[in-house]
């Protein structure tokens, strides 16, 4: 089974502030899923990567895939309160069945 | 999400006792996941389907069966239920396998076992 790994796996930050978080593999990704999970609630997906290289954004945030699709970041710009949650990358397993999750940065916004 | 909902929210059941968990969803996927949650070990993948009837174990099958006799819903059957079940189960499905597919997930299980 493909391990993903995540940094850091704790960020408390001021609102204002920017952050990136990252999500990492010793193996190719096939594709990559970033996920945010709020207390008491399930995750929910945000965005799929696929390509390398390939750089999307959404609202403030702005994901990235690595050239060699090993790796990805999640940048935000400008954290809000709201942007509070469990950040995980998640990609296929080895037999493309089902999804592996990696642990999850958590992230605290300060007001 | 209106998409996918489990029931129940929280339970408390003794040890040895069956639970039976569900899932319903109202998109008409194929494919439907349960998960557990657990401080530590992230989430964790325990049966899946991919259509009525078929089902296969995942990372974490032990001691739990599902079925599946509708497309909406997935039944997750603790046969006799342990501390160590304790934590949180969550549903989760998907339109398909390719890799442009993610989940929608549940709002979860709370299960707690004494």
């Amino acid at each position: 089974t493909q391990l993903l790994e995540q940094s850091p796996q704790f960020l408390s930050i001021q609102e204002g502030e920017n952050l990136t978080v990252y999500c990492n593999s010793s193996s190719v990704f096939s594709s990559l899923q970033w996920y945010r999970q709020e207390p008491g609630e399930g995750p929910v997906l945000l965005v799929t990567v696929v390509t390398g290289g390939e750089v999307k954004k959404l609202k403030r945030l702005t994901f990235q895939f690595g050239d060699a699709r090993k790796d990805s970041s999640l940048h935000i710009t400008a954290a809000q309160p709201g942007d509070t949650g469990l950040y995980r990358c998640s990609n296929r397993d080895n037999y493309g069945q089902n999804f592996v999750f990696g642990p999850g940065t958590r992230l605290s916004v300060l007001p | 999400d209106a998409g996918i909902t489990q029931s129940p929210r929280h339970k408390v059941t003794e040890t040895g006792t069956p639970v039976t968990l569900r899932c319903h969803q109202t998109e008409n996927h194929r494919y439907m996941y349960w998960y557990r949650q657990d401080p530590g070990h992230g989430l964790r993948l325990i049966h899946y389907s991919y259509g009525v009837k078929d089902t296969d174990k995942g990372e974490v099958s032990d001691g739990y069966s599902v079925s599946r006799s509708k497309t909406e819903d997935f039944l997750l059957t603790l046969e006799s239920a342990t501390s160590s079940q304790t934590s949180v189960y969550f549903c989760a499905i998907s339109k398909g396998t390719g890799g442009s597919y993610g989940y929608t997930f549940g709002s979860g299980t709370r299960l707690t076992v004494v």
